[in-house]
């Protein structure tokens, strides 16, 4: 079957923009998760939803926010974009919420803030 | 300040050497996940442990989980260039959520 989903693969914007990101998990697949990943601070759990509901988050700031939708996709926007958000941003979908089944990562979408 | 610690951070050995990754922590996990990530790929889960003093194997990885379970190791035998990646470890918290180590790199050079 079909994997995890993320679009788009690669972008490029500047400081102050905003930007969206798409996430289409594993059919039947309900439960969400973002997570930024940096050289240095490793992989970031952002926030999980769960049939439409966002199930937990993670310590970032609020321009970081996110939705999911009846048929499970789910994005996560950005707003006024600042250097440090140079990221890979990895969506990963599992069966159940709580974190503690295993997750199924896409590729990642790789955002560079000029 | 990452909950999960993994050393060391990088790791570069020969082709049939063995090696070791660690993930340490100060607090208990219910669970603790291995993870492999390919470059430009997403993680891959390799193994879940969830007893205290458990051992995982599979093939020639080896998985070990703490007695008190705040740390875990990841032991590889005989490595080979297809055992190149970062490895990530993998705690669920008390709150349910699952926190990430910072990884090892691993490289394997035939």
């Amino acid at each position: 079957k079909a994997g995890v989903t993320q679009t788009p693969r690669y972008l490029i914007k500047t400081r102050g923009q905003q930007v969206t990101l798409s996430c289409s998990p594993i059919s039947g697949h309900r439960s969400v998760s973002w997570y930024q990943q940096t050289p240095g601070q490793g992989l970031q759990f952002l926030f999980e939803y769960f049939s439409e509901t966002q199930r937990n988050k993670g310590n970032f700031p609020g321009r970081f926010s996110g939705r999911q939708f009846s048929n499970s996709r789910s994005e996560m926007n950005v707003s006024t974009l600042e250097l440090g958000d140079s990221a890979l941003y990895l969506c990963a979908s599992s069966l159940s919420t709580g974190n503690t089944g295993e997750l199924f990562f896409g590729e990642g979408s790789r955002l560079t803030v000029l | 300040t990452q909950l999960l610690e993994q050393s060391p951070q990088f790791l570069s050995i020969q082709e049939g050497e063995n090696l070791t990754v660690y993930c340490n922590s100060s607090s208990v996990f219910s669970s603790l996940q291995w993870y492999r990530q390919e470059p430009g790929e997403g993680p891959v889960l390799l193994v879940t442990v969830v007893t205290g003093g458990e051992v995982k194997k599979l093939k020639r990885l080896t998985f070990q989980f703490g007695d008190a379970r705040k740390d875990s190791s990841l032991h590889i035998t005989a490595a080979q260039p297809g055992d190149t990646g970062l490895y990530l470890c993998a705690g669920t918290d008390s709150w349910g959520k699952l926190q990430f180590g910072a990884g090892t790199q691993v490289v394997v050079t035939p």
